[in-house]
């Protein structure tokens, strides 16, 4: 298994324009979402999904929008960067909701000028 | 919304040292995990804890849900460079489906 991929490793963007993070698994896990990490604040929840077709906004969902059209792939999608969303951002998945653990992707850098 | 702090912030300790960390919260939670990213990595799972009072060890590392199911701690013992990274605690609310972070505690390990 590769377990959670994400593509691309490292991007640079100019301000306004837009961008897809790539994420998927092969773990047949219900449950995926979308982190961000910035220095001194941990992980922050983007957006989440308990399924195929299934949503939810997490911690700081502004500036970003997300699908799951399959249970494999959880893409997100920066609508008009902006030097804010200069981040590292990591995609997860798990079996449940019940406080499984997580398995983190290897994460995608990324720059906004 | 739900928040967990976690301490200290960073560590510089020399190689054999032992080492403690620990998270609090205002809320319950029903499950505790700790984490740990290497540079340029994402975070790996070290420790789960699903019940209060768990004490739970793999190898070096020891962590304990506490009693009160509104903190953990974890201890490194007899640390190695290689402990070196970011550790993170991470709670998990009963209905919600969803983890909070902590902040993260910084290790560094002199040789």
């Amino acid at each position: 298994n590769a377990g959670v991929t994400q593509t691309p490793k490292f991007q640079v963007l100019k301000t306004g324009q837009s961008m897809t993070l790539q994420c998927a698994q092969d773990m047949n896990h219900e449950y995926m979402s979308w982190y961000r990490q910035d220095p001194g604040m941990g992980l922050r929840l983007i957006h989440y999904s308990v399924g195929a077709g299934i949503t939810d906004q997490g911690e700081v969902p502004n500036g970003y929008n997300v699908s799951r059209s399959t249970t494999e792939d959880f893409p997100l999608r920066l609508l008009s960067a902006a030097p804010s969303q200069t981040s590292v951002y990591f995609c997860a998945s798990s079996w449940g909701l019940g406080g499984e653990t997580q398995y983190f992707g290897p994460g995608t850098r990324l720059l906004v000028l | 919304g739900q928040q967990l702090n976690q301490s200290p912030q960073s560590m510089f300790i020399q190689e054999g040292e032992d080492v403690s960390m620990n998270c609090t919260s205002s809320s319950i939670f029903n499950t505790w995990l700790w984490y740990k990213q290497d540079p340029g990595e994402g975070p790996v799972l070290l420790i789960a804890l699903y019940k209060a009072g768990e004490l739970t060890s793999n190898g070096r590392l020891t962590a304990q849900f506490g009693i009160t199911r509104k903190d953990s701690f974890l201890n490194i013992s007899a640390s190695i460079p290689s402990d070196v990274g970011i550790y993170f605690c991470a709670g998990h609310l009963p209905g919600y489906g969803k983890l909070t972070f902590g902040q993260g505690t910084i290790l560094t390990v002199h040789p």
